[in-house]
């Protein structure tokens, strides 16, 4: 595709559950990245991929957070046992490579009831 | 503490007059600063990338300026439009061996007719 897409727009899901997000970076763009945004925030850095491993989880704000990547091309972030909390918009950015200019994803909004 | 900080968090100003955001950061070792516009419900696009060598860089009607000894960088727009209405979002580049991105909370820019 041209761009980044993440999928789905929206999530809406109830306290407890388990949810999926789903990020297509740019064709050929080894490095991908999630971030969270809150309410009036700026991004804030949960994981980066370079190829098929995780380069630099320390974002991960716990170990219900999870992502993968293992075809060094889509990722998925992985959220257990979701809390109010994490209700925030998830986005997506890849780039060619670790140094160049990060594209984001328009994000998924995620909200837990 | 957040190691890049904005202001003002808002403003409104009227179609066609100028406006300046402001940019502090405190992230070392530095490697490029960014800003970025995010439309409401999309992700953040790239206005403009700086090198700690450059102290100006334009893109149309937004010029950036960085002042790497003071930590310092501002975003003028020129001339407003009613489709500069967006979240501007200075991000700077460093701190850790991969470049990882620090983001601002970003500044608020309303444009009225």
């Amino acid at each position: 595709g041209a761009g980044v897409s993440q999928t789905p727009s929206n999530k809406v899901t109830e306290k407890g559950k388990y949810v999926e997000l789903r990020c297509d970076p740019i064709s050929g763009h080894t490095a991908l990245y999630w971030y969270r945004q809150s309410l009036g925030q700026g991004p804030e850095f949960l994981i980066y991929f370079q190829g098929t491993g995780a380069a630099d989880d320390s974002g991960l704000p716990n170990d219900r957070f999870f992502a993968v990547r293992p075809e060094g091309s889509v990722s998925t972030l992985k959220i257990q046992r979701t809390e109010r909390g994490d209700s925030a918009v998830y986005l997506c950015a890849s780039s060619l490579s670790r140094d160049n200019e990060q594209f984001f994803g328009p994000g998924t909004r995620l909200t837990v009831l | 503490k957040n190691q890049v900080e904005q202001s003002p968090q808002s403003l409104i100003i009227l179609e066609g007059k100028n406006c300046t955001l402001q940019c502090n950061y405190t992230v070392s070792p530095f490697s490029n600063l960014r800003w970025y516009k995010q439309d409401t419900g999309r992700g953040p696009v790239s206005l403009t990338i700086m090198t700690f060598s450059e102290n100006t860089k334009s893109n149309g009607r937004y010029t950036a300026t960085l002042d790497a000894d003071t930590k310092q960088s501002s975003l003028h727009i020129t001339a407003s439009q009613l489709s500069d209405s967006a979240s501007y979002i200075c991000v700077v580049s460093g701190g850790n061996s991969w470049g990882k991105l620090q983001f601002g909370a970003g500044t608020q820019v309303v444009v009225t007719p």
